[in-house]
Formats: C-alpha cells, structure tokens, sequence
C-alpha cells in the first residue's frame, strides 16, 4: 500500500497567513494527489484534485502543487473559515489511502 | 445537487452484524461508481470499499475483505454496507462517497460524500 505522510501534524496560524503544508508519498504516484477539507462533525469536502486542479467553488486562495511523491497545499491568505483538518488522498493504485491530517488551527 | 444520506448506523456487539444503507438522489445513480470510507473517532480516512456502476466490480480494504460486503441496488438509488464480525476497531463515522465515472477504480477521488453514520462496535 502507498503511504501518506502529512506535515506538520498541525499548524497554529492567523488571519490573513501564508500557510504551507506538506504530503508525501512512500512511492511516486505523478499527480494522483487530491487535497480535501473537513470541519468538525462534518464529512470531508475535496478542494484539489490531481494535484493542482481547483474543484469548482473553491475560493481561489488555494492552491496545490508537486508531483511524484511530494506535493503541498497553500492558503495564500487564510480566512476564518479555513480553520480545519486537511487529508491528502492518492488514486495512483490501489488501495485508496489518505494521509493522517494536518489540523489547521487558529493563533 | 447530489445528496447522499446515510442510514443504520448504531450500537453493535463485538462478532456482531449491521447493515448501512445510503440513498442517493440528485444524480443518475447507476452512472457512478460509489465507495465507502470510515473515520475512527479522533482519527484520519480510510477507504472501506468500491464498487462498480453495476455493482460487476468491487473491491475491498484488506482490514474489512472477507467481513464487510458492498452492494448497490440501482433500481432504489441506494448503496449498502453489509458489515459481519464487527470488532471494536470498526467502531467509525462510515461515510457514502462517490466516485468519478462508472467504473470501479483506484483511480479516482471523492467528490460527493454523506453526512455519516456512526457505527459503534463495544460489549
């Protein structure tokens, strides 16, 4: 199975931050990486697919980037609202795994 | 809008049986492959289980395969998880996730998901 490492495990930040996160893969899998957003008590929501491709909807402060096995996500200026866990998927082979999470909280 | 909605989630003995169901509306079902993925409590995703737009296809987590069977009846827009053996470790949120096209594949992402069901499995 491919795993998924995130870091940090969590991140304390303020509004209006630049923030990175990390996820890596135990093997190269191109670009079959996708980032999802979970708040409390509510299902995940997928923000980045393949990389580095918006989902529609999804305010354009996020970005994704990497390829192989080390991919981020970015919030170019964070919002209250962003303040969540964040999971990293791959679809390069099976099984589907994801990542532990990186827990986004407020400073 | 797609909408997934979860049922039959609960409290379940240890070698236990529970049946999840999800009905899903606002989409051509039987167009889409769907999957379940659990959440353990305080704990990240794990996918469960995939199957096919005609059910022909499936595939399983090794931690469930051979317990847990994934089902779909198209005609009632619903996908069902068949849960034998439960073991604490399955106690979850179970979520109703579905994939990209109709085929099952690993080579997708999860773009409409349910609310959940919780699934706790303990004596």
């Amino acid at each position: 199975d491919i795993q998924l490492t995130q870091s940090p495990p969590s991140l304390s930040a303020s509004v209006g931050d630049r923030v990175t996160m990390t996820c890596r893969t135990s093997q190269s899998i191109g670009i079959y990486l996708h980032w999802y957003q979970q708040k409390p008590g509510r299902a995940p929501k997928v923000l980045i697919n393949a990389a580095s491709e918006l989902e529609s909807g999804v305010p354009s402060r996020f970005s994704g980037g990497g390829s192989g096995t080390d991919f981020t996500l970015t919030i170019s200026s964070l919002e209250l609202e962003d303040f969540a866990t964040y999971f990293c998927q791959q679809s390069h082979s099976g099984p589907i795994t994801f990542g532990q999470g990186t827990r986004l909280e407020i400073k | 809008e797609a909408l997934l909605e979860e049922s039959g989630g609960g409290l379940a003995q240890p070698g236990g049986s529970l049946r999840l169901a999800c009905s899903v509306s606002g989409i051509t079902f039987d167009d889409y492959a769907m999957h379940w993925v659990r959440q353990a409590p305080g704990k990240g995703l794990e996918w469960v289980a995939g199957l096919s737009w005609s059910g022909s296809s499936i595939a399983y987590a090794d931690s469930v395969e051979g317990r847990f069977t994934i089902s779909r009846d198209n005609a009632k827009n619903s996908l069902y998880l068949h849960m034998d053996s439960l073991r604490p470790d399955d106690t979850a949120v179970y979520y109703c996730v579905k994939g990209l096209g109709g085929s099952y594949t690993p080579h997708t992402y999860f773009d409409k998901w349910g609310q959940g069901a919780l699934v706790t499995v303990s004596s």
